[in-house]
């Protein structure tokens, strides 16, 4: 059965800091992917990244990257001199090969405070 | 890029009524949609599939002659919460495939549905 964790149900951090949020999966499937998702106040879903399982290159996109461990199932996601916009819930999601199902993580809170 | 088109984006009904919740593919034609239920400060919970032209397939625990499901069309899907209760509310987001295995799933902008 899959499975995602995300440990950290709420974070707050001042403007300009770095900021790391954790994702650790579960799957019995050898190719699947992994998602990471925004959800500000107005509760739409933004897609940020998506990442093949036989893919570890770490990714980075302007403020955000992402580090994929397949030896440790952990997929962390890293927001860096972190902006007042950045404030939303972020879900880790999985999703296996051939499959469009998503399991979600129960997703952490991002505060950040001016 | 794809888009999909969620409506209304906030509804109130009284307990006892039905209420129909639109996702529709603006720009793509999508075989599956995906139908999520998340409530307050929660994750989002897969409710049930819905494939263009066959009946949906439900999530353990979704009762099915509550949260009817119609997949009529190649850009249209509807969830409709019969006689409504208060525990029903919470927020539905619908979520579109293009195809089999498409590499990233679409999603409405959500629908918040309070019962009063």
């Amino acid at each position: 059965a899959q499975k995602v964790t995300q440990a950290q149900t709420e974070i707050s951090v001042v403007e300009k800091e770095d900021v790391t949020l954790d994702c650790v999966y579960e799957t019995r499937d050898t190719t699947y992917y992994l998602f990471w998702y925004k959800q500000p106040p107005s509760g739409e879903l933004v897609f940020l990244i998506r990442r093949n399982s036989f893919d570890e290159q770490n990714e980075i996109s302007g403020r955000y990257s992402w580090n994929f461990q397949k030896s440790t199932s952990s997929f962390n996601f890293t927001i860096t001199a972190s902006q007042v916009v950045d404030s939303a819930v972020y879900f880790c999601a999985l999703r296996d090969f051939g499959n469009e199902k998503l399991t979600f993580g129960t997703g952490t809170r991002l505060t950040i405070i001016p | 890029g794809a888009v999909v088109s969620q409506h209304p984006s906030r509804v109130i009904c009284k307990s006892g009524t039905s209420v129909k919740i639109e996702c529709r593919s603006l720009d793509f034609q999508a075989t599956t949609m995906f139908w999520y239920r998340q409530f307050p400060k929660q994750s989002l919970m897969l409710m049930a599939t819905s494939n263009e032209g066959s009946k949906a397939t439900y999530e353990q625990g979704v009762e099915k002659d509550k949260f009817l499901i119609n997949h009529a069309s190649l850009t249209l899907s509807t969830l409709t919460v019969t006689s409504a209760h208060p525990e029903d509310s919470s927020f539905y987001i619908c979520s579109a495939a293009t195809g089999p295995g498409a590499n990233v799933l679409t999603f409405g902008a959500g629908s918040r549905l309070t019962v009063l």
